[in-house]
C-alpha cells in the first residue's frame, strides 16, 4: 500500500538553527508531493508542493523541500528557524486516485 | 471568508448516539474530501466528492458512516452508534477543477469526543 514516512515525531531546536525534516514516499511512478504546516489552535495550510519540474521547491514562509527520485525522498528544510515557525508539519502524497496519503508529522518546537 | 468551513468545530456525544457535520467547501471547488485525524497522526483519507457523486470510499468507512453532496455544494458526514473509537478530528478539504492535481485547501475540522 502507498506509504509516506516521516522520521521525526518531535524536533526541539533554537531560533536562528537550521531546519531538515525528513519525508520519504513509497509509490514509484508519477509522484504528486505536499508539504502542509498545522500551527498551533489552526488549520493545515499549503507549504510547498512539487508536481513536476525543478526538483528544489520553495514555498511560504523562506521554506524549502528537494524531490529526489532515486532517494524516494522530499525532504523539507529551512535555512534559519524562527518562533513563529513552531507547528506540526505533514509531508503528504497524492494517491493516483486523487486523495492525500499523510506522513504521521514532525512536531517543530522552537525555543526562543 | 472563503475558506473552507466545518461545523460544528467541536461535538461531544454519548456512546450510541448519531452525530453529523457539515462542511462547505471552497464555491468553486467541486471536490470535497473527508478524512479523520487522531492523536499523533497525519490525517487518514475517509471519502471523496466531485460534484454530488461520490467517488470513493475508505475501509474506514464503516457501515455507520454516511456522506452526502446533494447538490454538489456542502457536503454532509454522519456517523450511527458512535463509539469511542470514533473520537477524532474530521477534516474537510476542497480542490478546483482543472486537474486531480489541484491543490486541497482544508477546513478548521470538527473535533468530535464520544464519551
Amino acid at each position: 500500500a502507498q506509504s509516506v514516512s516521516q522520521h521525526n515525531h518531535h524536533v526541539i531546536l533554537s531560533e536562528a538553527a537550521s531546519l531538515e525534516l525528513g519525508c520519504n514516499y513509497s509509490y514509484g511512478g508519477t509522484v504528486n508531493l505536499f508539504w502542509y504546516v498545522q500551527y498551533p489552535g489552526q488549520h493545515l495550510q499549503l507549504l510547498l508542493k512539487y508536481f513536476s519540474g525543478d526538483p528544489l521547491v520553495k514555498g511560504i514562509k523562506g521554506f524549502e523541500a528537494e524531490f529526489i527520485k532515486s532517494k524516494f525522498s522530499f525532504n523539507l528544510r529551512k535555512p534559519s528557524v524562527q518562533w513563529s515557525d513552531t507547528a506540526e508539519y505533514f509531508c503528504a502524497e497524492y494517491n493516483q486516485g486523487g486523495k492525500l496519503i499523510f506522513g504521521q508529522g514532525t512536531e517543530l518546537s522552537v525555543k526562543p | 471568508d472563503t475558506g473552507v468551513s466545518q461545523d460544528p468545530r467541536h461535538k461531544i456525544t454519548k456512546r450510541g448516539q448519531n452525530v453529523t457535520f457539515r462542511c462547505d467547501p471552497i464555491s468553486e471547488h467541486n471536490r470535497l474530501y473527508w478524512y479523520r485525524q487522531t492523536l499523533g497522526q497525519g490525517p487518514e483519507f475517509l471519502t471523496y466528492f466531485q460534484n454530488e457523486a461520490q467517488l470513493e470510499k475508505s475501509r474506514l468507512l464503516s457501515d455507520r458512516f454516511s456522506a452526502e453532496r446533494p447538490k454538489g455544494s456542502f457536503s454532509t458526514l454522519e456517523i450511527q452508534r458512535t463509539e469511542q473509537g470514533d473520537s477524532a478530528m474530521y477534516l474537510c478539504a476542497s480542490s478546483g477543477r482543472t486537474s486531480v492535481q489541484e491543490t486541497q485547501y482544508f477546513g478548521p475540522g470538527t473535533r468530535l469526543l464520544v464519551l
